[in-house]
């Protein structure tokens, strides 16, 4: 398996609290992605990186910011969540030469 | 909107059958991947094919891809109950972006 982890698993939280997962990977990969994962619209990004403190947004990103400090570490922070932002939550790091990407096993918020 | 856009959405069939599974997508690609995704799992590529190659085997895997269509098909031949799973096309354009539909689900019935 690829060395990717996401953290928390699951996270049940309330309207207007901050939030913040956290993708770890092993394999100095460049290029990192959060998606979320909603029935009927399949992935969505968010935000990726594609350095150190090199970010940009994706299809999804109002609600959303991101950090990243460190090659092995991306935050995905909601600083005030709503309910629309209950989802699963998939990071995901790619292989620049094969464009493959390998995913986490998924952050399930609930916001209530 | 979703770039690419898997038909059908669901598909059920007995062990041992075949399934294909389509995705149109809308602009310009550098490549087209398949993944799979098992219930309440991540994601697991499958299969890559380049904007420039019109067909492409991995094992029980056979993708092609029509660019003149904006179109790939994934076939599974001689299905197992282990390839019940959701099957996602993602697209891939400059950047590194990889852009997925809302993929298919499978049921292969023992």
């Amino acid at each position: 398996d690829a060395g990717i982890t996401q953290s928390p698993r699951h996270k049940v939280t309330e309207t207007g609290t901050p939030v913040t997962l956290r993708c770890h990977q092993t394999e100095n990969h460049r290029y990192m992605y959060w998606y979320r994962q909603d029935p009927g619209h399949g992935l969505r990004l968010i935000h990726y990186s594609y350095g150190v403190k090199d970010t940009d947004k994706g299809e999804v990103s109002d609600g959303y910011s991101v950090s990243r400090s460190k090659t092995e570490d991306f935050l995905l922070t909601l600083e005030s969540a709503t309910s629309s932002q209950t989802s699963v939550y998939f990071c995901a790091i790619a292989d620049a030469g094969t464009g493959e990407l390998f995913f986490g096993e998924g952050s399930r918020l609930t916001v209530l | 909107s979703q770039q690419g856009e898997e038909d059908p959405q669901a598909l059920s069939i007995q062990e041992g059958e075949n399934a294909t599974m389509n995705c149109s997508y809308k602009t310009s690609i550098n490549n087209l991947q398949w993944y799979r995704q098992n219930s309440g799992r991540g994601l697991v590529h499958l299969i890559l094919i380049r904007s420039n190659e019109r067909e492409k085997h991995s094992g029980r895997l056979r993708v092609t891809l029509d660019t003149s269509k904006k179109s790939s098909s994934l076939l599974i031949t001689a299905s197992r109950a282990a390839d019940t799973a959701s099957y996602f096309c993602a697209t891939g354009a400059a950047g590194n972006k990889l852009t997925f539909g809302g993929g298919t689900r499978v049921l292969v019935k023992p």
